[in-house]
């Protein structure tokens, strides 16, 4: 079985540039999480997707940062315009039922660099 | 205030060597999760455990053990005849059950280093 597959593996763009990333969850897995790792830190919850209703997204900087995730499969994060302090590792993770018992499974993660 | 924390930065050991990762968390539900993940030099978020606040039992598994006290909020993780391989940053983690949402909340995570 396939794990959380995300794309592309790294990213290079100039700050005011656009950026999307995206994340293809496990087969089955209701729910989705994006997650921002900046260097040095823990993951940080951006937002957290229930099917293909965003259920927490009070992390998210709405001014810049917009996340959908039709037919509750796959899921895109994009941020516009990109800042210098938006370079992080944005992970991806996804979880079945109560993900507690089942637990998370996480990509491999973007690795987003703004010069 | 953190609701993980990792006091270690960073630890260096020798191969062979037995080495501790300490783990205190903060929350007030009944029931919560604690988890420990391994985040090699290539990105991924590697499970490692699992344990949930009813099962205090310490768990072995190879060179890796577990301690899970409650009385002290803590989750530490033994590794033991350390290697080269196990060279990565480790997470802890706290999922709680507040609300049902069971959303992971991270430490920031201690950086092993370990030397041939």
């Amino acid at each position: 079985e396939a794990g959380v597959v995300q794309s592309p593996r790294y990213k290079i763009i100039e700050k005011k540039q656009p950026v999307a990333f995206w994340c293809n969850p496990i087969s089955g897995h209701n729910t989705l999480y994006w997650y921002r790792q900046n260097l040095g830190q823990g993951p940080e919850l951006l937002i957290r997707y229930e099917n293909e209703e965003a259920v927490d997204d009070s992390q998210l900087p709405k001014d810049r940062f917009s996340a959908e995730r039709l037919k509750g499969v796959d899921s895109t994060l994009k941020i516009q315009p990109a800042e210098l302090g938006d370079s992080a590792v944005y992970l991806c993770a996804s979880s079945f039922g109560v993900p507690a018992n089942y637990g998370y499974t996480f990509g491999s993660g973007t690795r987003l660099t703004v010069v | 205030a953190q609701k993980v924390t990792q006091a270690q930065t960073e630890i260096s050991v020798v191969e062979k060597e037995d080495v501790t990762l300490d783990c205190v968390y903060e929350t007030r539900d009944t029931t919560y999760y604690l988890f420990w993940y391994k985040q090699p030099p290539s990105g991924e978020l590697v499970f490692l455990i699992r344990r949930n606040s009813f099962d205090e039992q310490n768990e072995i598994s190879g060179r890796y053990s577990w301690n899970f006290q409650k009385s002290t909020s803590s989750f530490n993780f033994t590794i033991t005849a350390s290697q080269v391989v196990d060279s990565a940053v480790y997470f802890c983690a706290l999922s709680e059950a507040t609300g049902g949402s069971y959303i992971p909340t991270f430490g920031r995570g201690t950086s092993l280093i370990v030397h041939p």
